[in-house]
């Protein structure tokens, strides 16, 4: 069974900049796995930040960005405000054999 | 605009089976994409389900295989997700969404509450 892994929290102080990531316990993250992103707020549905490694989705704003770093994909916050304080998922499509997704433990973001 | 809105009951005893129902609003599910269930169990993170491609194919979460449908009403433009053998583990908030063309849930229902217990 494949696993993504998150860290569980992470913390930025505002105005800093924030990479968190995104692996596979077993294998790397690479384009191939068409890695996206999602910020979720207590009582609400989860919004779409990055697609396709680093595609930002419309309205987004550019101080979020997605790409790979090293074996990874990563979601980086540059110049980070309050209201980034949210818990962020990330998910892999799968195409070997049946098409599937596999999402990420989700990061919990706090900005203080 | 595409919408989607889940429907449902929100209580389901366990080992009975869970329904829910997603209507779709401003696309047709036979036009293109994949058409997903996602849920979220209390305090934890998103789990992919299962979902439909283009009202045709579905696929399903290998860990919840044996007990999962996704369907495709192409008269009410709805997916629907039947989920059998409920136990508390079940109870989550479950998220029907429409991914893009590179495989990302772009658009999502609001989500609706499901509650396993006796």
């Amino acid at each position: 069974q494949t696993v993504v892994t998150q860290e569980p929290s992470f913390s930025v102080s505002p105005g800093g900049t924030v990479t968190l990531t995104c692996g596979l316990r077993s294998g790397s993250v690479s384009t191939a796995y068409y890695p996206s992103w999602y910020q979720q707020t207590p009582g609400q549905a989860p919004r779409t930040l990055i697609h396709n490694t680093n595609a930002r989705s419309f309205g987004v704003p550019d101080r979020f960005s997605g790409s790979i770093l090293g074996s990874k994909a990563a979601l980086t916050i540059t110049g980070a405000q309050a209201d980034d304080e949210s818990d962020y998922y990330c998910a892999l499509y799968l195409s070997g054999g049946a098409p599937h997704w596999v999402f990420g433990g989700g990061t919990k973001l706090t900005v203080l | 605009q595409t919408l989607l809105q889940e429907s449902g009951p929100g209580l389901v005893k366990p080992s009975e089976t869970l329904s829910l129902t997603c209507s779709v609003f401003g696309y047709s599910i036979t036009s293109g994409y994949h058409w997903g269930w996602i849920r979220q169990t209390p305090g934890k993170g998103l789990e992919w389900i299962g979902s439909n491609h283009q009202g045709r194919t579905s696929y399903y979460n290998p860990s919840l295989e044996s007990r999962v449908t996704i369907s495709v009403d192409t008269t009410k433009n709805q997916l629907s997700l039947r989920l059998t053998s409920v136990t508390a583990a079940d109870t989550a908030v479950y998220y029907c969404a429409r991914d893009y063309d590179d495989y990302a849930w772009v658009i999502w229902g609001q989500g609706t509450q499901v509650t396993v217990s006796s």
